[in-house]
């Protein structure tokens, strides 16, 4: 059974940095790209970018490619995302999702960025 | 970057109604666009890929279609359990994008 299991919740102070996980399971890690997404309260999905991790090679959204650094490790399986220079903005529920056609999904991320 | 226009952007129809959601790209994205269903505090779930096939677990009642650069997702008979948010995604091309979504409420 493919599963994604993502870190826990966290609760972060604005201008500061955050690094989440997704633990892949039940397939070959890399064979398969690691997508991120984006969901801010009450509004819509928006992808972040990818990350190939036989390789290491990253396609970022344009908004993202300041904010967002993607990594991977293949002896854990473990997919990363950090996230720098929080601001409000950056307060949403990050989910991590497997490639081609964004299959299977982790439960979701919820970052809040709050002095 | 691709623009995936949805609509509506919210209804609501009664049980057992047949109920179509149209997403439009901007450009040409062939068949590589997907269906999800997404309800609050979970996971956006898989619908529909490759804009026709019906994933794994997902009730024969949906299905997806495509006519030029429209495509539709439909549920032949609406059950309670249908409401949640409809969001379409195009994986043609990077960035990947998607639709603003649809809410769908039950009367």
């Amino acid at each position: 059974e493919v599963l994604l299991q993502q870190s826990g919740a966290e609760l972060v102070r604005p201008g500061s940095s955050v690094k989440i996980s997704c633990k892949a399971s039940g397939y070959t890690f890399t064979d398969y790209y690691m997508h991120w997404v984006k969901q801010r309260p009450e509004q819509g999905l928006v992808w972040i970018g990818r990350i190939n991790p036989a390789n290491g090679n990253t396609v970022y959204a344009e908004k993202f490619k300041s904010k967002a650094t993607l990594t991977a490790d293949k002896s854990s399986n473990t997919a990363y995302m950090q996230l720098s220079s929080l601001t409000s903005e950056d307060t949403a529920t990050y989910f991590c999702t497997r490639s081609g056609s964004l299959d299977y999904w982790g439960q979701g991320v919820m970052v809040t960025v709050s002095s | 970057d691709i623009q995936l226009t949805q609509s509506p952007s919210s209804m609501s129809a009664s049980l057992g109604d047949r109920v179509s959601l149209t997403c439009q790209s901007s450009q040409g994205i062939g068949n590589y666009l997907s269906w999800y269903q997404h309800k609050p505090g979970k996971p956006p779930k898989p619908m529909i890929y490759y804009a026709t096939n019906l994933a794994d677990g997902v009730p024969s009642r949906f299905s997806g279609s495509r006519s030029g650069s429209d495509y539709s997702l439909t549920i032949s008979s609406l059950e309670s359990e249908d409401t949640a948010i409809y969001y379409c995604l195009q994986y043609d091309e990077y960035p990947f994008t998607f639709g603003s979504g649809t809410k769908l409420e039950i009367k």
